[in-house]
């Protein structure tokens, strides 16, 4: 089975960090990926990570740890266009390498 | 048009019709999916296909229906409607090997 937990909301303020953590437990871990949601919307990529440490990409950054089973984003200098949800996904292999998603966690951003 | 469009973006049907969702990609992509979205449990998906001809049930494949003749073209069809399939349902396209899906707009299915 696969379980992938995230806060389910977040408040934070305009200029200010926020980090999603998303914890996960998977048989055959082959990446995750964090997906940005405006309400109404498609789901767009934001990042990957399949090895330990960070990647950074801009005000966006995502971390993984695949031992404590363990990623989060951070999100820096907020911009009230952040406010979205922002859903965590597992790939693994074990499920025919498909990408199964957390339930997602609504952050607004606040002046 | 570039992309993946999904077809229609707002359906209301009774219970008991069949109903098919269209799905389009102009990439030429390998890889396509059907997801739904729900409240409280995100995005779980329906079913899978790796190329034409071929596809695969994914988490929550009862009731739905699906075929891929054309590489393009990944059609969703509920044979027989029921209320606990109203949802936003999403088609995504990838290539073999990418890192990320590319969603369509999705479809908002309402069942009566």
């Amino acid at each position: 089975g696969q379980n992938i937990d995230q806060p389910t909301e977040m408040t934070a303020t305009e200029g200010a960090i926020v980090q999603i953590n998303c914890t996960y437990q998977t048989s055959g871990f082959n990446g995750l990926f964090w997906y940005q949601q405006h309400a109404g919307e498609a789901p767009t990529f934001l990042s990957y990570n399949v090895l330990d440490g960070l990647e950074e990409k801009g005000r966006f950054s995502s971390f993984l740890s695949r031992s404590k089973g363990y990623s989060y984003l951070l999100l820096k200098e907020l911009q009230m266009k952040d406010s979205a949800s922002y859903l965590c996904a597992v790939r693994d292999l074990t499920n025919n390498n498909d990408m199964r998603f957390g339930a997602g966690t609504r952050l607004t951003v606040k002046p | 048009d570039a992309g993946i469009t999904q077809s229609p973006r707002y359906k209301i049907t009774e219970t008991g019709r069949q109903v098919t969702l269209m799905c389009h990609q102009t990439w030429s992509h390998s890889y396509m999916f059907w997801y739904r979205q729900d409240l409280g449990h995100g995005l779980r998906l329906i079913y899978y296909s790796a190329a034409a001809d071929i596809t695969d049930k994914g988490e929550v494949p009862d009731g739905y229906v699906v075929s891929r003749s054309k590489t393009e073209n990944f059609p969703l069809t509920l044979e027989s409607a029921t209320r606990s399939q109203t949802s936003v349902y999403f088609c995504a396209s990838s290539e073999e090997g990418a890192y990320g899906y590319t969603f369509g707009s999705g479809t908002r299915l309402t069942v009566v």
